[in-house]
């Protein structure tokens, strides 16, 4: 079993729709919680960092942690086609730790 | 917010040569960077982590030898792949966390590595 599972996808959507991109994990030891958007071939670029369990909002993200599920999600709303990437889900036991990366979700927003 | 400037940004080289790739933390500085590889439509691989003043720490399966990490100071750290073969090819990717800021692991831009 992977350490953190995430669907690769790819997802499609049309402009405007509520997209929900979702990890799994199995450490429980993860305590920092965070997703990155990555265009093509770009470096990976951090949306939303949450620690421990509960919600966290950034404009037309919201960011979950449910840690009893070892489960978190990324919600955007009203989506753009700019919002187009690759998004990663990561995950780490503490702030000086390496992270751990889903596969990556590839998101297409079609106009 | 913090930011890690990674060059080259994209490289090409002849099979056998070395590359070095550098990762600097702009106006933050890093104890420690990370150093992945991401092959295409992957996710990011960690192969390494670089602590400065001291040796890095390599992952299962990641030669030292070939890939040789060197953290000399707070806001530097470079990656080498010496003797570069073609599955050597990838995009290699540093990041770093600014200890003093809230926000989580800046990552640089990448280095597309192709070796030919």
């Amino acid at each position: 079993q992977k350490e953190v599972e995430q669907d690769p996808g790819p997802l499609s959507v049309p402009e405007g729709a509520i997209v929900s991109l979702n990890c799994t994990y199995s450490n429980s030891a993860f305590q920092y919680f965070m997703w990155y958007r990555q265009y093509s071939r770009k470096g990976p670029e951090l949306l939303m960092y949450t620690y421990s369990s509960g919600n966290k909002e950034d404009g037309r993200f919201t960011a979950q942690v449910d840690k009893s599920s070892k489960y978190i999600s990324l919600f955007i709303r009203d989506s753009q086609p700019s919002d187009s990437a690759t998004y990663l889900c990561a995950m780490s036991v503490n702030n000086n730790n390496d992270m751990r990366f889903g596969a990556g979700t590839r998101l297409t927003v079609k106009p | 917010g913090a930011v890690v400037s990674q060059h080259p940004s994209r490289v090409i080289c002849k099979s056998g040569t070395s590359v070095k790739i550098e990762c600097r933390s702009l106006d933050f500085q890093a104890t420690t960077m990370f150093w992945y590889r991401q092959f295409p439509k992957q996710s990011l691989m960690l192969m390494a982590t670089s602590n400065e003043g001291s040796k890095a720490t390599y992952e299962q399966g990641v030669e030292k030898d070939k890939f040789l990490i060197n953290h000399a100071s707070l806001t530097l750290s470079t990656l080498t792949v010496t003797s570069a073969h073609p599955e050597d090819s990838s995009f290699y990717i540093c990041s770093a966390r600014d200890a003093g800021g809230s926000d989580g692991y800046t990552f640089g831009s990448g280095t597309r590595l192709t070796v030919v």
